[in-house]
């Protein structure tokens, strides 16, 4: 029973450079969400995804959205990056009607040069 | 808004115990979580807490105590490999779960 699964595993970009990344939940989950966690601090939640739509968000701007897929994996796009930017994104997956436990994957590192 | 505190850094030795602290101020409260993470690994699942108490699994217990927005983890018979971060979470009314900045753990011999 395969993880969850993000790609790609490492990025470089440079400033104003758009991104996408990928991720598939664990087998039989609904629920995605994204997190950036910058070096040395904790996951920062980004938005949540279910039934293909964005159900709740935190304290990110527009240039982040993202979508899910009727198969329930998502991407995350990033616009106009920044050099602040540059973190690990986390993506993590649960059921619904077990919303307590997230599974996370193993992340995407973006550097933004 | 959502304010979650542990500890930065915390070192204990190989055998004994360690206990780390979390309070946290939510608006709403709806589960504490903690989550390992090994350096360049993903978070892992430990403990969920939503009733005040403690809940023990093996090695590792959590404490809970919703009234004064406190949480702890437990680690009993520290082993090297248990040096990692640790994140205390809290998910509000919400969907969402916030996590604090985490714990880095350093198990010496």
């Amino acid at each position: 029973d395969a993880g969850v699964t993000q790609s790609p595993t490492h990025l470089i970009k440079t400033r104003g450079q758009q991104v996408t990344l990928r991720c598939s939940p664990k087998s039989g989950h609904d629920t995605v969400s994204w997190y950036q966690q910058a070096l040395g601090q904790g996951p920062q939640f980004i938005f949540q995804y279910y039934e293909e739509e964005e159900r709740q968000r935190g304290n990110f701007p527009d240039r982040f959205s993202g979508h899910q897929f009727p198969n329930y994996s998502s991407e995350l796009n990033v616009n106009a990056l920044l050099l602040g930017d540059s973190a690990l994104y986390l993506c993590a997956s649960s059921l619904e009607a077990f919303r307590e436990k997230l599974f996370f994957g193993s992340g995407t590192q973006l550097s933004v040069l | 808004g959502q304010n979650i505190d542990q500890p930065t850094e915390m070192t204990a030795t190989e055998g004994a115990i360690v206990q780390i602290n979390c309070t946290y101020q939510t608006s709403g409260f709806n589960g504490l979580f903690w989550y390992q993470q090994h350096a360049g690994e993903a978070p892992t699942f430990l403990s969920y807490n939503v009733l005040d108490g403690l809940e023990e699994k093996g090695r590792f217990s959590s404490f809970l105590s919703r009234s004064k927005g406190y949480s702890y983890l437990l680690l009993k018979e520290l082993q090297m490999k248990d040096s990692a971060s640790y994140l205390c979470a809290v998910r509000d009314t919400g969907d969402d779960m916030r996590f604090g900045a985490g714990t880095r753990l350093t198990v010496k011999p």
